[in-house]
């Protein structure tokens, strides 16, 4: 079956600018995560949606960043005014099910490689 | 709160030995432990996990791993290597006192496999 997929595969962009990076979740799965991934910094928590609650945006490292989940499918992260130390990997995955399927297997995209020039 | 520990920035084995990475994991609650492998350019992709039961969990690619509660540790393990094995694996942990439900992943072991 379709698996995480995520858009765009890599994105360059200018200090400064916003950039736009969009997860597509595995049809039915409720729970949706964003992580980031960089040489500093290892694999670190951004911002989760569970259905139709708040999400937790509890790791999001600034206000620059923010996400939203569209009819509790498709994600977008956005990054205004970009940053070099914005450069990373940003990788999305999706569950079956969030809070209270601590069991679930999280499946995670190929990721989006930002480089903020 | 959660968090991982691998000790290992890197392990090498010979083709055919058995291999080890190690984790170990704190937590409050009772851990769900996962191992993802990820290969060059690539998301990363499920290995096996701990849930409850069993502590020796089975899972892709002839991967096995044992749960430890008394030494809080996770280890991945395979009893013969394979060069196609080399890659860089992460082991992580959900508390299930956390109802934030994200994964804590640890920094990540390279694995080389040498002919």
């Amino acid at each position: 079956g379709a698996g995480v997929s995520q858009s765009p595969s890599n994105k360059v962009t200018e200090k400064g600018k916003d950039v736009e990076l969009r997860c597509d979740p595995i049809s039915g799965h409720t729970a949706l995560y964003w992580y980031r991934q960089s040489l500093g910094q290892g694999l670190e928590f951004l911002i989760y949606f569970q259905g139709n609650s708040a999400p937790d945006k509890s790791g999001l490292p600034s206000d620059r960043f923010s996400a939203e989940r569209t009819g509790g499918s498709v994600s977008t992260l956005t990054i205004q005014r970009t940053q070099q130390e914005d450069s990373a990997v940003y990788l999305c995955a999706s569950s079956l099910r969030g809070t209270g399927g601590w069991g679930d297997t999280q499946y995670f995209g190929p990721g989006t490689r930002l480089t903020v020039l | 709160a959660q968090s991982v520990a691998q000790p290992e920035d890197q392990v090498n084995v010979a083709e055919g030995n058995p291999l080890t990475v190690k984790c170990t994991y704190s937590v409050s609650g009772n851990p769900y432990l996962f191992w993802y492998v990820q290969y060059p350019n690539r998301g990363l992709q499920f290995l096996l996990k701990y849930i409850t039961g069993d502590n020796l969990v089975k899972g892709s690619y002839g991967f096995e791993a044992e749960f430890n509660k008394s030494q809080t540790s996770f280890h991945l393990k395979k009893p013969s290597a394979l060069v196609s094995d080399s890659a860089l694996y992460f082991c992580a942990v959900r508390d299930g006192n956390n109802a934030g439900n994200m994964l804590t992943f640890g920094g990540g072991t390279r694995l080389m496999v040498k002919p």
